[in-house]
């Protein structure tokens, strides 16, 4: 499978701003996932996204499915210093329906 | 509790000795799946299965890595003749069925360090 292509690697904020981070990949896929990692854990879904165009919410993060079928975003607004960790995006591909295909993930620091 | 889980938690070995790893997925989950999550990486798919068969095993690496589950439950991960870049996070996850593959669940995964 392919790698996507997750930003930024890292960053550095204070607690209260607002974050945004993306991936995009070559091929089209049918599902964008993002999951969180603290260290020492498995990764843990944070949103799934099935359909082109599509925006979902889950308390401050908000994700959306772009209409290219190609990319996806995910926001997290308001972040509290519990929102540290790695976040990796992740798609199947519409003939591989099972073999997550992972970003690098994006390395969120908040200090108070 | 009702997570999947994975045992050890955190194996050290000596390059050239095999070395087995363990998942214990969500009750009731048909699919089950093992990830390589090497240093500052993305996870990276190794093998799939559904029930006791696996499908799809292209993700395997080399012929020294083989996994087989027994029961339709636990699965076991091994690793012959470990190499240091075997070195990685093994991790496993698990999802509902055939149809419901793409909520996969996440062990704690096995840490593997080959001197």
């Amino acid at each position: 499978g392919q790698q996507l292509n997750q930003s930024p690697q890292s960053m550095f904020i204070q607690e209260g701003e607002d974050v945004s981070m993306n991936c995009t990949s070559s091929s089209i896929f049918n599902t964008w996932l993002w999951y969180k990692q603290d260290p020492g854990e498995g990764p843990v879904l944070l949103i799934a996204l099935y359909k082109a165009g599509e925006l979902t919410s889950n308390g401050r993060l908000t994700a959306q499915f772009g209409i290219t079928r190609k990319d996806s975003f995910l926001n997290i607004s308001a972040s509290i210093p519990s929102d540290v960790g790695i976040y990796f995006c992740a798609g199947l591909e519409p003939n591989s329906g099972y073999a997550l295909n992972f970003g690098k993930g994006t390395s969120l620091l908040v200090t108070p | 509790g009702a997570g999947v889980s994975q045992s050890p938690s955190n194996k050290v070995t000596e390059k050239g000795k095999d070395v087995e790893l363990r998942c214990d997925p969500i009750s009731g989950h048909t699919a089950l799946y093992w990830y390589r999550q090497s240093l500052g990486q993305g996870l990276e798919f190794l093998i799939y299965f559904q029930g006791n068969s696996a499908p799809d095993k292209s993700g395997l690496p080399s012929d020294r890595f083989s996994a087989e589950r027994t029961g339709g439950s636990v699965s076991t991960l091994t690793i012959q003749r470990t190499q240091q870049e075997d070195s990685a996070v093994y991790l496993c996850a698990s999802s509902p069925g055939p149809l419901r593959t793409d909520t996969q669940y996440f062990g704690p995964g096995t840490r593997l360090t080959v001197l």
